[in-house]
């Protein structure tokens, strides 16, 4: 398996806070996603990145940011977070674009 | 957009049988199609993909077929077992534009496999 950890792996806050995820590869991929998983909807991108400080938006980004200053690290930022937001967070990493992507063990966020 | 319509939404077979599982996609410029599965509390995992020059792939018990014409494509898994018991999701790559390559999934299969 890919090394992928995030952190934190469970999150309860409440709305109107900032809330960042922390997503750490040791593959060296070159690309990095955000996706969020909610009940009938599968995965749908948020962010993704294609090298270090190389950023994009996805099919859901609004109110969501992303940072990616180092290529092991990509964080996920919710500026003012929504009870809309409450979901199950996956970070994935591929070494290149339409190449398997290899997912991490997830954040489950809370807000309340 | 792209969009990956997947079904069924819940698919129960006893074990040995055969299940299948079928996706369409909108965008005719695909060249990537992989299937993940995810078991309970965990992040998908690659079970196998297939790329718009093959028409179908195997790998022991499980196998993709692509039919680009009709832009579907489907997996089928042979033998179950109890272990194959997870929720499957499909993908298509967006084939044009600035989030070429990036993945499009469909909302996924629960499977449940009954000794």
């Amino acid at each position: 398996d890919a090394g992928i950890t995030q952190s934190p792996r469970h999150k309860v806050t409440e709305t109107g806070t900032p809330v960042t995820l922390r997503c750490h590869q040791t593959e060296n991929h070159r690309y990095m996603y955000w996706y969020r998983q909610d009940p009938g909807h599968g995965l749908r991108l948020i962010h993704y990145s294609y090298g270090v400080k190389d950023t994009d938006k996805g099919e859901v980004s609004d109110g969501y940011s992303v940072s990616r200053s180092k290529t092991e690290d990509f964080l996920l930022t919710l500026e003012s977070a929504t009870s809309s937001q409450t979901s199950v967070y996956f970070c994935a990493t591929a070494l290149k674009e339409e190449f398997e992507q290899f997912f991490g063990p997830g954040t489950r966020l809370t807000v309340l | 957009g792209e969009n990956v319509e997947q079904h069924p939404s819940t698919l129960s077979v006893q074990e040995g049988d055969s299940a299948v599982i079928k996706c369409t996609y909108s965008d005719s410029a695909s060249n990537y199609f992989p299937w993940y599965k995810q078991e309970l509390g965990k992040g998908p995992q690659l079970i196998i993909d297939i790329r718009s020059n093959v028409g179908e792939k195997k790998d022991q018990r499980i196998a993709v077929t692509l039919n680009k014409t009709a832009k579907h494509f489907s997996l089928h898994i042979t033998e179950t077992q109890p272990e194959d018991s997870a929720v499957y999701f499909c993908a298509a790559s967006i084939g044009y534009g600035g989030s070429q390559g990036n993945l499009i999934f469909g909302k996924g299969t629960k499977l449940s496999v009954k000794p």
